[in-house]
């Protein structure tokens, strides 16, 4: 069976703070996905990730894979409160028949002024 | 337009009624999916249509009834449905199977009652 598996699955942090999320999947797969997702809101599309050793940023956040190790990361630098939501990955398991999502359970950051 | 619209925003039906959810996309995107998400949970596959046919039905109740009448439109149709069934559905879409990325519309929050 398919698994995703973040942790941790609460962070509460300090501003100003760095700190590494992390994304571990059970099956093959080149494609990951990070999503944001504010209480009561749709997921909002952070970062795609397409292959091994793939790095993206933006802002205070840079994410990166590792498909040999099947480990995705989010890393958070200089946390703001602005940051504080779900973040989500996801692990694209489409073969050419399917189309597909698996996500983690997400992982709720709560950043402390 | 590179988004996806649901309506209605929030549904309250009762156990005996019908409604549908409506979801459209005007990118252009062959792919159309609906999601499920409960609270602290993260986002379920329900249903994928590619080119305007149903690919994936992850074994939901028939009281969910999808439907695409055409590649820029997703129902979904709901009958005699369950106070469990309340949750956050999203619908989603994605250019193809070999797509770089899945644009999430803003939801649908349904309570049954």
């Amino acid at each position: 069976e398919l698994k995703v598996e973040q942790n941790p699955l609460f962070l509460s942090m300090q501003e100003g703070k760095n700190y590494t999320i992390y994304c571990n999947y059970s099956t093959t797969s080149d494609r990951l996905y990070w999503y944001r997702q504010d209480p009561g809101k749709s997921l909002e599309s952070l970062f795609v990730l397409l292959s091994n050793g793939a790095v993206k940023q933006e802002g205070r956040l840079m994410a990166s894979l590792d498909t040999k190790a099947r480990l995705s990361t989010l890393h958070i630098t200089a946390a703001v409160h602005d940051l504080s939501a779900t973040y989500f990955c996801a692990v694209d398991v489409s073969s050419s028949n399917t189309g597909k999502l698996i996500f983690g359970q997400g992982t709720t950051l709560q950043v402390k002024p | 337009d590179t988004e996806v619209t649901q309506t209605p925003k929030h549904l309250v039906m009762g156990m005996t009624n019908k409604k549908s959810l409506k979801c459209e996309q005007h990118m252009g995107h062959r792919a159309m999916y609906w999601y499920k998400q409960k609270a602290k949970k993260p986002p379920e596959l329900m249903f994928v249509y590619s080119y305007e046919k149903l690919s994936i039905n992850e074994s939901v109740p028939s009281r969910f009834s999808p439907e695409c009448p055409n590649s820029s439109l997703l129902n979904l149709h709901l009958h005699a449905l369950q106070p469990e069934d309340s949750a956050l559905y999203l619908c989603a879409s994605s250019q193809d199977f070999f797509r770089r990325g899945y644009t999430f519309g803003s939801g649908t929050r349904l309570t049954v009652v």
